[in-house]
């Protein structure tokens, strides 16, 4: 069964901490996303790589970095933890499904800055 | 810019019957699919069902169903038979593009659907 596994399901950190959050995909999919999850705004997408090494900022980079050294892992950076990142983290690969692009999510990491 | 709406923030639905879930969408763009996914309480998002823009039938996986109807921009989710395990949030997203990695996928908020027994 293919997978997206997220390292963590509930992380507490303090804040200005350095968070690392890591993804891994078995699917050699070529894409892949980290999204946040808040009630009442919904999925933001975060950063997205299409291959190894490159990277594209999403909707809200900022105080966010990613690195992807190898297609099957894609991980979130948090500088320095703040209290206005605790949320509900989402990985993601995408998969081709009739010319169009889906997505595989990982559990989720549910992260409190304290 | 494109955008997904769902305006039922919680439904609920007695066990066995059918459901349906809002979805309406707006864009722009000619070549697009519409998509549906699950998330239980657990966390992970399932893939559901999707639909393209240029598909003339609606989608259909086992107990769900996609109602498309184009000139309303609407894509409504139908569950049929529902089962308490179908108890979960359900998200309506939209992906610009075919063949493409230049496009993008806007998420709705959500519809919590709880279903009683």
């Amino acid at each position: 069964d293919v997978k997206v596994t997220q390292s963590s399901r509930y992380l507490v950190k303090r804040t200005g901490e350095k968070v690392f959050l890591e993804c891994v995909q078995d699917m050699d999919h070529e894409n892949m996303f980290w999204y946040r999850q808040d009630p009442g705004l919904g999925l933001r997408l975060i950063y997205f790589s299409y291959d190894v090494k490159m990277k594209e900022k999403g909707d809200i980079p900022e105080g966010y970095s990613v690195s992807r050294e190898k297609k099957e892992r894609f991980s979130l950076i948090l500088e320095s933890a703040s209290t206005n990142q605790t949320s509900m983290y989402l990985c993601a690969s995408s998969f081709r499904i009739g010319g169009l692009e889906g997505y595989t999510f990982g559990s989720g990491t549910r992260l409190t800055v304290v | 810019a494109q955008k997904i709406t769902q305006t039922q923030p919680g439904m609920f639905v007695q066990e066995k019957e059918a459901v349906t879930l809002d979805c309406t969408y707006d864009t722009s763009d000619q070549s697009y699919g519409l998509f549906w996914y699950k998330q239980p309480s657990s966390g992970e998002m399932i893939f559901l069902i999707y639909q393209g823009s240029y598909d003339e039938q609606n989608a259909t996986e086992g107990r769900y169903s996609l109602n498309f109807q184009k000139a309303r921009k609407s894509a409504n989710l139908v569950i049929s038979a529902s089962q308490l395990g179908d108890s979960a949030m359900y998200f309506c997203a939209m992906r610009e593009g075919y063949n493409t990695n230049a496009g993008k996928s806007t998420f709705g908020d959500g519809t919590t659907l709880t279903v009683k027994p």
